[in-house]
């Protein structure tokens, strides 16, 4: 079985500041993974997606992810927060292990409040 | 090129009634997933369907059903409303070839609301 765990309900960054949004993955096999941002009322967005290759990879909107595989995580960072990044950010991991294909898993979402 | 788009946004059913949602995925894209979101329960997985073959299925009741047309849009069907299935009905298409590496584009959701 696959599944998706981000521990933080909610994480608050004034404006300029660094932010993380973590994220922990189990997979029987390799992972896939990715991170997506919802904007009120509105569909899920792709940010960055991990396949293979360098373990930090870089997305849209200034975000980039450090893929762990030791440590089983794929935190999402972005070195200056705007308030406009202000939304519920999903991980989401598909496990290419075995045979047949598997549906993305999406983890409970981390809302992010970057205060002025 | 147009997004995924889902019709309709909003609708308001009442128990026992049946719903059909649509969703024409961006041209070019073969594979549709339909997802549920809800506040307790977040985002979980109905089904897929790939060349108007589903493709996997989430722990969902008969209740909840689907298909694909030659033209790759799809439809999802609940029938039996009942007041645990409001929630956001999201669509996602994702591009040929790239197969489990690939990203799902999702449009805007139709939400239900079940009185």
């Amino acid at each position: 079985a696959q599944s998706v765990a981000q521990p933080e309900d909610q994480v608050n960054v004034a404006e300029g500041n660094p932010l993380t949004v973590k994220c922990t993955y189990s997979v029987s096999g390799n992972p896939y993974l990715f991170w997506y941002v919802q904007y009120p009322n509105r569909g899920l967005q792709f940010l960055l997606k991990y396949i293979t290759g360098d373990n930090l990879v870089k997305g849209s909107y200034g975000f980039e992810a450090e893929f762990n595989k030791s440590q089983t995580s794929f935190h999402l960072k972005k070195p200056s927060a705007l308030v406009s990044d202000s939304a519920l950010y999903f991980c989401a991991v598909r496990d290419i292990g075995g045979t047949g294909r598997r549906a993305l898993t999406f983890g409970s979402g981390t809302r992010l409040q970057v205060q002025p | 090129k147009a997004g995924v788009t889902q019709t309709p946004r909003y609708l308001i059913k009442t128990r026992g009634q049946q719903v059909t949602l649509s969703c024409s995925p961006i041209s070019g894209h073969r594979s549709v997933s339909w997802y549920q979101q809800t506040p307790g329960q977040g985002l979980q997985f109905l089904f897929e369907y790939f060349s108007e073959t589903q493709r996997n299925k989430g722990n969902f009741p008969g209740r909840f059903s689907g298909r694909q047309f030659s033209n790759s849009r799809s439809e999802m069907n609940v029938s039996t409303l009942e007041l645990g299935d409001s929630a956001l009905y999201l669509c996602a298409s994702t591009p040929a070839g790239q197969g489990a590496a690939g990203e799902l584009f999702f449009g805007e959701g139709s939400r239900l609301t079940v009185l």
